[in-house]
């Protein structure tokens, strides 16, 4: 049974940083692409970043280039964003997704319930 | 890049069938769209993938067969039959854009579908 869990969130002021973790199991995690999604409160999901199963290959939304990194260990088989200069904006509910293939050009097959980012002063 | 308009709404009553419209904007009549569901405090779950020719692969895990799809020029659609209580929840459809450092994957505002 393919697992997503999520962890890292929490209360940040602005200009601050915080690192989300999520912690893979049930499939062979190096073989598949992964990514992270956000929900601000009340709307619709909004793709952040992918990264291909190797690590080698990662993508951003315009929203968050520069400020955000994906990264993965797949010995830990965990995925990672380091958040920096957030803002309140960046406001959500982060959810790990996995892809069905190893890149990110697939669909979303899998989904952990999230880890919930506030950015407030 | 594509922009994906839903419906903000839908309803139906329980045991009809409700169709969800999903529209490309112009210029992506060949792309295929992914529908996920999401339960209220859940997070989504994949439903299936869509292009004009129908469903492309196969559908998420314990999506029930009364779940189906068609594509058509921008539309993207998702039926569901026989609708049930567990079937209320927003229906948000996404689609992958882009290769190498231009790759994006954009998501519709999606649709809020009420049992009656």
């Amino acid at each position: 049974e393919v697992q997503l869990l999520e962890s890292g969130g929490g209360l940040v002021q602005p200009g601050g940083s915080l690192r989300l973790s999520c912690a893979a199991s049930g499939f062979t995690f190096s073989n598949y692409g992964m990514g992270w999604v956000r929900q601000a409160p009340g709307k619709g999901l909004e793709w952040v970043s992918g990264i291909s199963g190797g690590g080698g290959s990662t993508y951003y939304a315009d929203s968050v280039k520069g400020r955000f990194t994906i990264s993965r260990d797949n010995s830990k088989n965990t995925l990672y964003l380091q958040m920096n200069s957030l803002r309140a904006e960046d406001t959500a509910l982060y959810y790990c997704a996995k892809s069905g293939c190893s890149s990110t050009s697939c669909k979303w097959d899998y989904w952990g319930q999230g880890t919930l980012v506030t950015v407030s002063s | 890049q594509p922009v994906l308009t839903q419906p903000p709404s839908a309803s139906a009553s329980l045991g009809a069938s409700v169709t969800l419209t999903c529209t490309l904007s112009s210029g992506y009549s060949n792309y295929q769209v992914d529908w996920y569901q999401q339960r209220p405090g859940k997070g989504p779950r994949f439903v299936m993938r869509v292009g004009t020719g129908g469903i492309v692969g196969s559908k998420g895990d314990g999506i029930p067969d009364r779940f189906s799809v068609l594509g058509s020029g921008l539309n993207r659609y998702l039926t569901i039959k026989n609708i049930q209580e567990e079937d209320e929840s927003d229906y948000h459809c996404g689609a992958d854009h882009g290769s190498g450092s231009n790759f994006v994957y954009v998501f519709g505002t999606g649709t809020k579908v009420t049992v009656l």
